[in-house]
């Protein structure tokens, strides 16, 4: 079974431009979430799409947003880039069903550095 | 809110030594998960292993072990005869249950150097 899958793997952008990441769950996984880790915050929970509906979100400005197809791929976009938004994005999938925890597998991330 | 705390920002031993991550969590919900994730330097999260808040048992795999312990809100995490591939960063996370039980709150992390 293929893990989850990110790309870009590396991107280089300049301050006030737009990025958008992909996201491609494993094979079956409704749900997808996505993270970012910076060495001064740690790893930060942004948001969670579930059948194509965001169900959590974190403390994040309205420049971070997502959304997710009906075939569970998941994209990110992050607008006006700010140099503090250089981080490691990473994306979790799951089967997301019921009300309770499913494991979460990682994707390798995407190194996001702004300039 | 919930909020995990890894004291041990960085810790370094030799080989073959036994090594404990601690992990403080706090949370006001009665249902929750906690989880040990390891991240190599490759940057993929590695899950290691989930307790739910109801399942105070210890729990034993190969040269890793846990220790929950609601009573002082800690989930412990033992690695015995420690080998160099053991080095990496180790996170600890907390979710509540329910529908937010996806989102994951994870502590600052210990970078484990295992030195030959």
């Amino acid at each position: 079974k293929a893990g989850v899958t990110q790309t870009p793997r590396y991107l280089i952008k300049t301050r006030g431009q737009q990025v958008t990441l992909s996201c491609s769950p494993i094979s079956g996984h409704r749900s997808v979430s996505w993270y970012q880790q910076t060495p001064g915050q740690g790893l930060q929970f942004l948001f969670e799409y579930f059948s194509e509906t965001q169900r959590n979100k974190g403390n994040f400005p309205g420049r971070f947003s997502g959304r997710q197809f009906s075939n569970s791929r998941s994209e990110m976009n992050v607008s006006t880039l700010e140099l503090g938004d250089s981080a490691l994005y990473l994306c979790a999938s799951s089967l997301g069903q019921g009300a309770y925890f499913n494991e979460q597998f990682f994707g390798p991330g995407t190194r996001l550095t702004v300039l | 809110a919930q909020k995990v705390t890894q004291a041990q920002t960085e810790i370094s031993v030799v080989e073959k030594e036994d090594v404990t991550l601690d992990c403080v969590y706090e949370t006001r919900d009665t249902t929750y998960y906690l989880f040990w994730y390891k991240q190599p330097p490759s940057g993929e999260l590695v899950f290691l292993i989930r307790r739910n808040s109801f399942d105070e048992q210890n729990e034993i795999s190969g040269r890793y072990s846990w220790n929950f312990q609601k009573s002082t809100s800690s989930f412990n995490f033992t690695i015995t005869a420690s080998q160099v591939v053991d080095s990496a960063v180790y996170f600890c996370a907390l979710s509540r249950g329910g529908q937010g039980a996806q989102k994951l709150v994870f502590g600052q992390g210990t970078r484990l150097t295992i030195n030959p």
